[in-house]
């Protein structure tokens, strides 16, 4: 069955730390790991990443994967406290062309003023 | 000019019950997916179509039963509600089956309680 890992599972921070955040997957036929933000309603969508080592961008957030270690981080930079989310991590496999996700628990992240 | 939406966004109903959760997707989306989120906010696979047809069936109880009239909708009908069903339920939805992979864009969720 396919699996998800997340760490840590929650984080406490101050205004202007840069947090890591973790993710490791065994998923058949992996073709992408997506990277959503939960605030109080539905996750919105920050990353997918489809190729190992190549970062991606979008303000203070970056992701990056690794296919050799099956694994992905997120980066938060200068945290602020609208950053207070759970993370979720995704993995998306191909069981022909059918593109499933199967989630880790979450990080939940809480930046302090 | 929502994305993905879901009605109703709260649901309380007796044990036993049968209700229905709609999703509408204005996006031009092939593919339409049904996730649980339970109390520990762990988010899982139910269903998922694409252009009406049924792609992905999980190990999901047999009184969950999607319907999918078009491609912009997918509804979710749950028979004999149990006290075990309360949870959120999203509607998510992702470009087509080929060419993939694809981002997936979640609705606003259904809260479920069951008493």
């Amino acid at each position: 069955e396919d699996k998800v890992v997340q760490s840590p599972l929650s984080l406490v921070v101050h205004e202007g730390d840069t947090v890591t955040l973790n993710c490791s997957y065994e998923v058949t036929n992996f073709r992408s790991l997506l990277w959503y933000k939960q605030e109080k309603k539905a996750p919105t969508f920050l990353f997918m990443l489809t190729s190992s080592g190549i970062e991606k961008k979008s303000g203070r957030l970056s992701s990056i994967l690794d296919k050799k270690e099956l694994s992905s981080i997120l980066n938060i930079t200068a945290t602020q406290t609208g950053d207070s989310a759970i993370y979720l991590c995704a993995g998306q496999n191909s069981g022909g062309s059918n593109y499933k996700l199967t989630f880790g628990k979450g990080t939940l992240l809480t930046v302090n003023p | 000019d929502t994305a993905v939406s879901q009605t109703p966004k709260y649901l309380v109903t007796q044990m036993g019950n049968d209700k229905s959760i709609k999703c509408e997707q204005n996006l031009g989306h092939d593919t339409m997916y049904w996730y649980k989120q339970d109390s520990k906010k762990f988010l899982k696979i139910m269903f998922s179509y694409n252009n009406k047809e049924l792609i992905i069936n999980e190990t999901v109880p047999n009184r969950f039963s999607p319907k999918s009239p078009d491609k912009a909708h997918l509804n979710l009908h749950i028979n004999s509600l149990e006290l075990g069903d309360s949870a959120v339920y999203f509607c998510a939805s992702s470009q087509g089956r080929t060419s993939g992979p694809y981002e997936q864009y979640f609705g606003p969720g259904t809260r479920l309680t069951v008493t």
